[in-house]
């Protein structure tokens, strides 16, 4: 089967880091997204990986190993515009994305 | 740029009646897909279209869920006899095949309630 697994809710602080975390057991597995969503609204991409290793993209990273079927958002800086479900995704082969029930990151003052 | 297209934004139903869904995707995007997502919830899959053909279809979804890309442009999903339970956000995506990550492009999602 699929199972996609990353924590429901977090909380953090303005300015500060946070990582999100994600562990998947999919068959076909063929690369990791990650995509935000902020209430009411459809998810925007935000970073893929598909080999291990450490991908940048500004104030957003992510990271993966196949080996361990395992994944993190890391977010720097953060804004109060973060506050928002972060969702983490496999894709199968190369057809559709397989998503965890995403994690609601609330960022205080 | 005009990005995925769905529409209606919201409808409300009453149970078993039949509503439709309509989705325009980004225009040289081949790839449709159907997501189905409710409240502290991931998108779940439902299914997905290559050109014109439906190429795979969840298990779970029931026989009163149809859809259909005919022209292989846009797509629309049908749901008969709605329950309470199909109460969702119903998210269509798009997305050019095998080109750079694959990622898939979200419209902003029909809203349906059934009473």
């Amino acid at each position: 089967g699929q199972n996609i697994d990353q924590p429901t809710e977090m909380t953090a602080t303005e300015g500060a880091i946070v990582q999100i975390n994600c562990t998947y057991q999919t068959s076909g597995f063929n690369g990791l997204f990650w995509y935000q969503q902020h209430a009411g609204e459809a998810p925007t991409f935000l970073s893929y990986n598909v080999l291990d290793g450490l991908e940048e993209k500004g104030r957003f990273s992510s990271f993966l190993s196949r080996s361990k079927g395992y994944s993190y958002l890391l977010l720097k800086e953060l804004q109060m515009k973060d506050s928002a479900s972060y969702l983490c995704a496999a894709r199968v082969n190369t057809d559709k994305l397989i998503f965890g029930t995403g994690t609601r990151l609330q960022v205080f003052p | 740029d005009t990005g995925v297209s769905q529409n209606p934004r919201h409808k409300i139903t009453k149970r078993g009646q039949n509503v439709t869904f309509r989705c325009d995707p980004i225009s040289e995007h081949n790839r449709l897909y159907w997501y189905r997502q409710t409240l502290g919830q991931g998108p779940e899959f439902l299914t997905y279209f290559q050109n014109e053909a439906q190429l795979e279809k969840s298990r779970l979804l029931s026989d009163r869920f149809s859809a259909e890309r005919p022209k292989g442009s846009f797509s629309t999903l049908e749901i008969q006899r709605t329950e309470q339970g199909d109460s969702a956000m119903y998210l269509c995506a798009s997305s050019p095949q095998q080109v750079n990550t694959g990622e898939l492009f979200f419209g902003e999602g029909s809203r349906l309630t059934v009473l």
